[in-house]
């Protein structure tokens, strides 16, 4: 069973960038039909879609974050990463990663979470 | 776009609930392939349905999905304690792009 572990700074200050990285468990990041994800949710509201990305390098971004995102991935790590910049306090909220099944558009498995405050 | 869900509903336990997901402009389709999740405080998203109707791996029956007016639907039949939760619905909308729908809290009492 594919495991996803989200990594990063738990504290950022408003206008840096943040970095996370998704380690990939039990199954191989170049798997073919399935994209690679991150997910957030502010605290105490609802989730977000952020980003996908293929192993191949296609990536998808939300409209409302494009210009400030990038979701990148090395297939060399089995591993994946998510750049934010200009960070605000809207952007404190728990990043997910996530695997989704190309074919039928679902988020099949989860990391655990990882909470961003930005804080000065 | 906007993908609607109510913000919370009630049922009573063994009783019967169905929970939508739409779109502020439009109709969903089969072509939205329409996911739903479950999320417990504290942890992250159970995938229960997929492609509108197909349950994932190891969930319960009593989880359904189908298209109902125009909407997404996901209906628990024979809601047990353990079902109070959030849900949220997803909606695929082309060129790679997923949207959440802002969560339905499930009360059971």
């Amino acid at each position: 069973q594919v495991q996803m572990q989200e990594s990063g700074p738990g504290l950022v200050k408003p206008s840096d960038t943040l970095s996370l990285t998704c380690t990939v468990s039990n199954d191989s990041i170049r798997t073919t039909g399935y994209y690679w994800g991150w997910i957030r949710q502010p605290p105490g509201k609802g989730l977000e879609w952020i980003a996908n990305i293929f192993y191949k390098g296609s990536t998808f971004y939300n409209p409302s974050l494009r210009g400030r995102v990038t979701i990148s991935v090395d297939v060399s790590k089995n591993q994946f990463s998510l750049s934010l910049s200009l960070m605000t306090a809207a952007d404190t909220a728990v990043y997910f990663c996530a695997r989704r099944r190309i074919s039928v558009a679902n988020f099949d498995s989860w990391g655990q979470g990882t909470l961003v405050t930005v804080s000065s | 776009t906007v993908v609607t869900q109510e913000p919370s509903f009630s049922v009573s336990p063994g009783g019967t609930v169905t929970l939508t997901c739409g779109l502020n402009s439009g109709s969903v389709s089969s072509t939205h392939y329409a996911s739903w999740y479950q999320q417990t405080p504290g942890q992250p998203p159970r995938n229960l349905i997929y492609s509108t109707n197909s349950r994932f791996s190891g969930v319960p029956e009593r989880f359904s999905g189908s298209i109902l007016d125009n909407k997404a639907a996901l209906t628990i039949t024979g809601a047990q304690a353990e079902d109070e939760c959030h849900y949220y619905c997803v909606l695929y909308m082309g060129s790679g792009i997923s949207v959440f729908g802002g969560g339905t809290k499930l009360t059971v009492l």
